[in-house]
């Protein structure tokens, strides 16, 4: 079975573009959940997609936002950058029943310039 | 709200020696738990889990992790430290149901194993 696929795997962007990031989770997996990993702040949750639905959502700035399609893909957007964006994104992925597992992509890693 | 605590940023060990690392945990409702090992630029793999079964919990390459209601704690344990066991570890805590596809993860400790 397939793991997560998360693309792009790196990226460099510069202080007021915007940038797509996106995410297979694995076959049959309907949540998909984003985090952001920095050394300061370390792994934040930033939302999760259940049925291509937002089910949670962390404490980020609109800036950030997300969607799911209908083969549980997702994608995450950030409009905007700010330096304070670059971070390792990590997609994760989970059956949705109740026992909160996740498996986990390598990642997207953003600099921002 | 729920939240967890590593205590120790940096351990390291000899290789052979106990593996030991803590993690403490708050939440309001009985907790899911896990812990996860990341190795450097790679995302996070799962090691084991609890979700209120046995307390004690076998997980893969060797890992073990009680689950103590009294000190709510949930610490990472092997025998025999393994060069291999070099990466960074994660504690995590998520609520059941609706909440499962959302983990509050602790800062992580790194783990040294010297030769």
């Amino acid at each position: 079975k397939a793991g997560v696929t998360q693309t792009p795997r790196y990226l460099i962007k510069t202080r007021g573009q915007q940038v797509t990031l996106s995410c297979s989770p694995i076959s049959g997996h309907r949540s998909v959940s984003w985090y952001q990993q920095t050394p300061g702040q370390g792994l934040q949750f930033l939302f999760e997609y259940f049925s291509e639905t937002q089910r949670n959502k962390g404490n980020f700035p609109g800036r950030f936002s997300g969607r799911q399609f209908s083969n549980s893909r997702s994608e995450m957007n950030v409009s905007t950058l700010e330096l304070g964006d670059s971070a390792l994104y990590l997609c994760a992925s989970s059956p949705g029943t109740t026992t909160g597992e996740l498996f986990f992509g390598e990642g997207s890693r953003l600099t921002v310039l | 709200a729920q939240s967890v605590t590593q205590l120790g940023s940096h351990v390291s060990v000899s290789e052979g020696a106990l593996v030991l690392l803590r993690c403490n945990y708050s939440s309001s409702v009985p907790p899911y738990l896990f812990w996860y090992v990341q190795y450097p630029n790679q995302g996070l793999q799962l090691l084991l889990k609890y979700t209120s079964a046995a307390t004690l919990v076998k997980g893969i390459n060797g890992f073990e992790a009680e689950f103590k209601k009294s000190e709510t704690s949930f610490h990472l344990t092997k025998p025999s430290a393994h060069m291999s066991d070099a990466a960074e570890y994660f504690c995590a805590v998520s609520d059941p149901g609706t909440n499962a596809g959302k983990s509050t993860f602790g800062d992580g400790t790194t783990l040294t194993v010297k030769p």
